[in-house]
């Protein structure tokens, strides 16, 4: 069964600064990879989704994240975080080719803005 | 822009009460996807539906069931409240060319 693990449950960075989210996944397939963010009491926003291609994708808000399939990765990445990016980041996994059912989430990452 | 709304956004009820989230999509998609979310947890799929008249269980079991008469309307019903489904209830949706899922503002149950 696939399983996504997402290392850090918190993250506690300035304003400013540099951003990386780790998100390790394992599947036996293809995967889709997904990062969400939910902001307190709110559902899930898609930031951005890796299908195939280039492994490098942009997202919204500036985001962007690296798949690296020999790792097993898909972190997320931010040149210069706002106050506003604090909130929970999840990452994401679907099959290639599994129909409807649902994505496999990570635990999810708390993400802490410092001023 | 994704549209799919949820309601009640919150919900304190008592135990033994049946009770029905509401969960509305107006982008067509054919696939609609109910998840649990406990405090500080990952979210667990609990029920799918292909499109109308099909349903399946999700990876988490449920005491809850769901229906799909309409493409644009996926309810959740708990007929007998327990403590044990205090939670976040997510609901999603998805269209068959994409694997992407659009998510609501989500339900929060308390029952006491």
């Amino acid at each position: 069964a696939q399983s996504v693990t997402q290392p850090d449950i918190h993250i506690t960075v300035s304003e400013g600064a540099s951003l990386e989210l780790r998100c390790n996944y394992s599947y036996g397939a293809t995967p889709y990879l997904f990062w969400y963010v939910q902001s307190p009491g709110q559902g899930l926003q898609l930031l951005l989704k890796y299908f195939s291609g280039d492994t490098l994708v942009q997202g919204i808000k500036g985001f962007e994240a690296e798949f690296k399939r020999s790792q097993s990765s898909f972190n997320l990445r931010k040149p210069s975080v706002h106050w506003s990016d604090a909130a929970e980041y999840f990452c994401a996994v679907g099959e290639v080719g599994g129909g409807a059912d649902g994505l496999t989430f990570g635990k999810g990452t708390h993400l802490i803005i410092q001023p | 822009e994704a549209d799919i709304y949820q309601t009640p956004r919150y919900l304190v009820i008592g135990t033994g009460k049946k009770i029905t989230l509401e969960c509305s999509q107006t982008m067509g998609h054919d696939k609609m996807y109910w998840y649990q979310q406990d405090p500080g947890m990952e979210l667990h799929l609990i029920h799918y539906s292909y499109g109308v008249n099909s349903t399946e269980k999700g990876d988490l079991s449920s005491e809850s069931t769901v229906s799909r008469i309409r493409t644009e309307h996926f309810p959740l019903t708990l007929e007998s409240a327990r403590p044990s489904h205090t939670s976040q209830y997510l609901c999603a949706s998805g269209d068959s060319s994409s694997y992407e899922q659009y998510f609501g503002p989500g339900t929060r149950l308390t029952v006491t």
